[in-house]
Formats: structure tokens, C-alpha cells, sequence
């Protein structure tokens, strides 16, 4: 199983809903990534665990609040989003952060703030 | 900063045509160089990588070449192929598996 898997596929909320995009790996790697991609852009690193430990949050404003409960699995929270966050949230996974270097991402979740 | 540029930013091909996108990087600490394919709706997946120590690799129809002296490093799609009309972003290690990519190539290849 190489699969990142993330759900939902699609989302549309409004400013003020709380809603939660999931990404499950069954690859044993305890590495785990979030990226914002907007069209035609390419990915920017949001967040970065490792061994279920946030080792890396590259400024990310506090109405998204990740999480990782073990080490399957990576939730980002939202909250109060602005329409300028509507992307592509993407989801990756490496065995990792020190030596493997392969990054495998999921399909993303596509994200719409009315 | 961007700290690996591509370019093209598009490329319009013939079928059977050779694609060619290139990169360029400044920080000599990188150490792995990957190019990801994209398609519409779809996540990045990892085409082909290479580490500097190597000057070409191939997989394929899919080259790498990479020139370590001159920190540049390009994909070359040999017989190019409507199913490959996608967007193609290059990306640089560094410290903590961060990965910097570039701006992204959308190539299309006409039948």
C-alpha cells in the first residue's frame, strides 16, 4: 500500500463553520506533511510532523490547527477561514525527516470559503 | 525567495517530440532532486529523482540531467506522449526532507 488518502475530496464552507480534512498512510512513515496549493502554483509547506511531534510550522495563521493523533494519521482544523484559503490542501507522507527522501501525496482535498 | 526556478513556465509539444524543462538552484546544501508530474485534481506523484553525485539518470522515456558545477538540472520526456500533458514542478532537498519546489511547467503534447 502506497496510498496517502484524504478526505473529504471536495469541501465548501463558510467563514464562520468549523470543518476538519483528514489524510490517513498505512506506510509505516512517521513523517507527515501539510501543503496548500493554490491553481497553477506550486505546493507551500504549512506544517511538518515527525514521529507525531509538529516539527515544523512555517507561520501558518492560527485558524489552522493541525493534529496528529498517531502516526496513521494528520488533521487540519479550520476555523474561521478567509475566501483567500481556498486551495488545494494537500497531504504527504516520507519515512522520515532525516534520511528517506521520497515524498508521496495524496489527491488533496479542494477547499472553497464562501 | 524562490529557491529553485524553473522554466518554461508552458511548453507546447508534438506528439514524439522531446520535452525539455529546466532548474536552477542556489544552495549548494541541497542533496536530492526530485520532479513531481500533476495532474488536474490530482496530488503530485513522484516521476524520477536524482542525487548530485550522479549526472544523468533515466527511467524510461524520463531523463534527468543535472550539472552540479553549474547547479542546474533539467527532465527530458523523449517521445512525448498526449498522456503526459500535465504540470511538471522540480523540487530541491534540504534540511528536515524540506522540499522547495519550482513554479510549476504545464506541457501540453498535441496528437
Amino acid at each position: 500500500d502506497t496510498e496517502v488518502t484524504q478526505t473529504p475530496k471536495h469541501l465548501v464552507m463558510g467563514m464562520t463553520n468549523k470543518k476538519s480534512l483528514k489524510c490517513e498512510q498505512h506506510m509505516g512513515h512517521r513523517a507527515m506533511y501539510w501543503y496548500k496549493q493554490k491553481a497553477k502554483k506550486p505546493p507551500e509547506l504549512m506544517f511538518v510532523y515527525s514521529y507525531e511531534k509538529l516539527s515544523i510550522n512555517e507561520s501558518v495563521p492560527s485558524r489552522f490547527s493541525p493534529e496528529c493523533p498517531n502516526s496513521s494519521l494528520l488533521n487540519l482544523h479550520l476555523h474561521a477561514l478567509q475566501p483567500e484559503d481556498s486551495a488545494l490542501y494537500l497531504c504527504a507522507s516520507s519515512l522520515t525527516t532525516v534520511r528517506n527522501e521520497k515524498l508521496f501525496f495524496g489527491s488533496g482535498t479542494q477547499l472553497s470559503v464562501l | 525567495q524562490q529557491q529553485v526556478k524553473q522554466s518554461p513556465q508552458s511548453l507546447i509539444v508534438q506528439k514524439g517530440g522531446i520535452s525539455i524543462i529546466n532548474c536552477a538552484y542556489e544552495n549548494t546544501a541541497f542533496d536530492y532532486f526530485p520532479w513531481y508530474q500533476q495532474f488536474p485534481g490530482k496530488g503530485p506523484a513522484l516521476l524520477i529523482a536524482i542525487r548530485p553525485d550522479v549526472s544523468e539518470k533515466k527511467e524510461g522515456r524520463f531523463t534527468i540531467s543535472f550539472n552540479k558545477s553549474a547547479k542546474q538540472f533539467s527532465l527530458h520526456i523523449m517521445d512525448s506522449q498526449p498522456g503526459d500533458s500535465a504540470t511538471y514542478f522540480c523540487a530541491a532537498r534540504g534540511t528536515g526532507n524540506q522540499f522547495y519546489f519550482g513554479t510549476g511547467t504545464s506541457l501540453t503534447v498535441i496528437p
